[in-house]
């Protein structure tokens, strides 16, 4: 299973709204990501976790709040968003070393927030 | 630090050939290219990891630079599946940096 499935496909959120993002892959590896992708803009990373521990955090506003309570599961927990945090939000999973192997990208959650 | 991608977009007919360049002003542990389609998620195409590395598979292929600083991806006898945004990425200490992408379309 070559797989990374996210959560929903599509969200839209008010601003005093709560959600989750949640992410799976049962690839084994133990590195994964969120990213955030505005339109005709590359993926810009901003949580990493490797071994279920928080390793990068892009200094992401509060409001977005990551957890990974096992080695195939990633949450992204939204609160209090604004208009301009729509995008498109890639997970993806790696073998841990990212700088020498592939990342897998999962199918994306398209958010807009209201 | 970002890497810089040369050039912006290509529009080929199909058949012809594309080089999508991608620098750096410090040596880099590797490079990755991915492909994103129009509403896709992007998907992996080669990891270059050692200078003057040359690799490829079908029609694309890529390499690296002696310097490391400088990978060039080479897309001969393109076809319509070839179509889509190209990115190239670096990374360090699984931070992952992405150029601002090249927008490749071909056409019949």
């Amino acid at each position: 299973d070559t797989e990374v499935t996210q959560t929903p496909k599509h969200l839209v959120m008010g601003m005093t709204n709560k959600k989750s993002l949640k992410c799976e892959q049962h690839m084994g590896h133990r590195a994964m990501y969120w990213y955030k992708q505005k339109a005709k803009k590359p993926p810009e990373l901003m949580f990493v976790y490797s071994y279920e521990k928080l390793s990068i955090n892009e200094s992401v506003p509060s409001r977005f709040s990551p957890e990974c309570p096992n080695s195939s599961l990633l949450n992204l927990h939204l609160h209090a968003l604004q208009p301009e945090d729509s995008a498109l939000y890639l997970c993806a999973s790696s073998q841990v070393d990212g700088s020498y192997n592939e990342q897998f990208f999962g199918p994306g959650t398209r958010l807009t927030v209201l | 630090q970002q890497p810089v991608q040369s050039p912006q977009a290509v529009i080929l007919r199909e058949g012809e050939d594309a080089v999508i360049n991608c620098s750096s002003s410090k040596a880099l542990y590797s490079v990755h290219w991915y492909r994103q389609k129009h509403g896709e998620a992007p998907v992996f195409l080669m990891i270059l990891l050692k200078g003057g590395e040359q690799k490829g598979h079908d029609k694309i292929s890529a390499s690296f630079n002696e310097k490391k600083q400088q990978s060039s991806l080479y897309l001969t006898a393109s076809q319509l599946s070839y179509s889509g945004t190209y990115f190239c990425g670096t990374v360090e200490d699984n931070d992952m940096r992405f150029g601002a992408g090249t927008r490749l379309t071909v056409k019949p």
